[in-house]
């Protein structure tokens, strides 16, 4: 099973670092992908393949994923990055699998 | 730039079926894989189907094999999804996004049609 774990919520000061975490056995063998999703608006590509950046993106957004557990960074949060984050794998037995969402507050 | 325009999305009962389309611009459409995704109320993503850059192979998400067919258009830039027997449960928003390869990432996507299956 590809079941990919994310926090809820997770809260930042203004300024400050977000991390936000998704958890699966042995994650750090595959790519991992995150989309920022604003509701009402189309989702947006902010890491693919772990730690790449596609083109616009922030330098502030960033990713790591290593053992069971993938990350995806903030630093110095601003209100713009309110929004709820996906991960996504492939997995050849599941297809593409997708987190469960983490909703990103800003203080 | 890239846009990705999704529509058909209705209120349809039980039992219907509906074509959702998907226009795509500001990208080479025939160089990418196409899927389709939606988000059910109040729940996260779930992938739904996706077709090669040539229509020649399609996939689908266990819970809508056999009454979802996904389908393009390269000619038009366009994506369709037809889908037969409508649940209760295929309520969702239906998103229209465009990948540069297999078994990879989502790299565009539209906004969604909304479609509810309510008798």
């Amino acid at each position: 099973s590809s079941e990919l774990i994310q926090p809820l919520s997770v809260s930042v000061a203004l300024g400050q670092t977000a991390k936000i975490t998704c958890g699966a056995a042995n994650i750090g063998m595959k790519n991992v992908h995150w989309y920022q999703h604003k509701s009402g608006q189309a989702p947006v590509l902010v890491i693919y393949r772990s730690r790449q950046r596609p083109a616009g993106i922030p330098e502030r957004f960033s990713g790591s994923n290593s053992g069971n557990v993938a990350t995806l960074t903030i630093i110095e949060a601003q209100a713009g990055d309110e929004a709820v984050y996906y991960c996504q794998v492939w997995d050849y037995t599941t297809d593409y699998v997708f987190g469960s969402g983490t909703e990103v507050t800003v203080l | 730039e890239v846009r990705l325009v999704e529509s058909g999305g209705n209120f349809v009962q039980p039992g219907g079926s509906l074509r959702l389309s998907c226009t795509a611009s500001g990208f080479t459409f025939s160089d990418y894989w196409m899927h389709w995704v939606r988000q059910g109320p109040g729940k996260g993503l779930e992938w739904v189907a996706n077709i090669k850059e040539d229509g020649r192979e399609t996939y689908y998400g266990d819970s809508v094999k056999g009454r979802f067919t996904i389908s393009r258009d390269n000619a038009w830039h366009s994506l369709y999804l037809d889908i037969d027997s409508l649940k209760v449960e295929d309520t969702a928003v239906y998103f229209c996004a465009a990948g540069q390869h297999f078994a990879d990432c989502l790299d565009f996507w539209g906004r969604g049609t909304p479609v509810t299956v309510s008798s």
